[in-house]
Parts: C-alpha cells; structure tokens; sequence
C-alpha cells in the first residue's frame, strides 16, 4: 500500500503570501492531522480532521487553517506568511488498532518564507 | 497527557542493542507508550506502541515497567541506518489526540 503522500516536496514563498499544502491519506484511514517542525524542535500539532470535520486544533492563529474532503485527503492553508512559518510541515493518517490508533506520517513539504 | 523525560543524545556501536530509555512518572492507566524515530528531514517513522505488556515486533522490542512509571525501546542490533532522533510519546490512544512530540533521544550508532 501506499503510504501519506504530500504536495509539493518544497515550496518558497515571499512574507505576505498565502500557501496551500496538500496530503493524501493510506487508503482507508479516514483521518488526519497536520504538524509543524521548526528546525531544531519536535513536531507540533495544529489540526485533526476525521470525517471531513475538524477534531482538534493546535495553538496555532487564524491564519492557519485546513480542510478534509469527501476521499479523505486534505490540504493545509497560511494566509499572511511570517518568516517564522518556515518549516517543516507533516501530514499524519491514522489507523484505529484494536482500542489504540497508529498516527503514520508523510514525508513533510518544507515551506522556506522570504 | 502525561510528560516523558528522555536522554538528549545516546551513542550505540554498530551490532550492538541500543537501549533507549524514557520516564513517564505521572502516566494514566488508559496512556499508551509510543515510539517513533525522525531521520534527518524526513517525516517521522511509527516503530512501536503498548499499554503494559512488552511488545516486540520486526524493528524493536518495547519494555514498560510493571508500574508503568518507566519504558525501554530496544533495537537488537543496531545498524548506521538506525541513526535517528527517537521519540517517546505518551498519550490517550483516541481518535481525538494528537501526538505531542518532546525533544527525543539523538541516538547515533557508531561502526
């Protein structure tokens, strides 16, 4: 099977700007959740979506936002970029197993903001 | 969710296991264990999880203490490919939980 797949591997952008990034899910995994890496530090959450509707939000501002669409995938939105948006970002799909779920991560779209 | 303390940085020689320990003093009785591994600029990769039985499968071996205070993930012989920043993650395992990812364990395996 596939694994989460995330568009596009890199991506720069100018302060001001507005970034779409986008994840698609392991077939059958019916959620997601985003994450943001600065280099040097441990991902950090900013949104879950399961069904198509949010589950849980990080503390992250209003500039971020995301959405779930019907085939599960999702895309993750910055509006106004800071260059302390420059990051790594992680797309995770989960899998229920048994009374546990299994959170597997893509491999990230690094955002560099001028 | 409960707090975990790891090591910042650990060296393994080549062949060897590598023990990499981590305390969670205040975990719940419905917290799982979890360990995931990020090399460098990848996204991170799930290796294991448990409740309160040791687990074991093709990548490590997981060794929680009977009062589940503390933890052990065991890589039975590590290869230079094991060199990684090691996660250890305690959470309730619902669908409404994200992970939260502290500093890890730099482990670099040495030939």
């Amino acid at each position: 099977d596939a694994g989460v797949t995330q568009s596009p591997t890199h991506l720069i952008k100018t302060r001001g700007q507005q970034v779409t990034l986008r994840c698609s899910p392991i077939s059958g995994h019916k959620s997601v959740s985003w994450y943001q890496q600065v280099l040097g530090q441990g991902p950090q959450f900013i949104f879950q979506y399961y069904e198509k509707e949010e589950r849980g939000r990080g503390n992250f501002p209003d500039r971020f936002s995301a959405r779930q669409f019907p085939n599960y995938s999702s895309e993750l939105n910055v509006n106004a970029l800071l260059l302390g948006d420059s990051a790594l970002y992680l797309c995770a799909s989960r899998r229920q197993q048994g009374m546990a779920d299994t959170q597997y991560f893509g491999p990230g779209t690094r955002l560099t903001v001028l | 969710d409960a707090k975990t303390t790891q090591p910042p940085s650990m060296d393994c020689a080549e062949g060897r296991a590598a023990n990499l320990p981590c305390n969670h003093s205040t975990i719940s009785g419905n917290e799982y264990v979890y360990w995931y591994r990020q090399i460098h600029s990848q996204g991170p990769q799930y290796i294991i999880h448990g409740l309160k039985n040791n687990e074991t499968n093709e990548m490590a071996s997981l060794i929680i203490t009977e009062d589940r205070k503390s933890s052990t993930l065991i890589l039975p012989h590590a290869t230079l490919r094991d060199t990684a920043v090691y996660y250890c993650i305690v959470r309730v395992a619902s669908n409404n939980n994200d992970m939260r990812f502290g500093a890890g364990t730099r482990l670099t395996v040495k030939p």
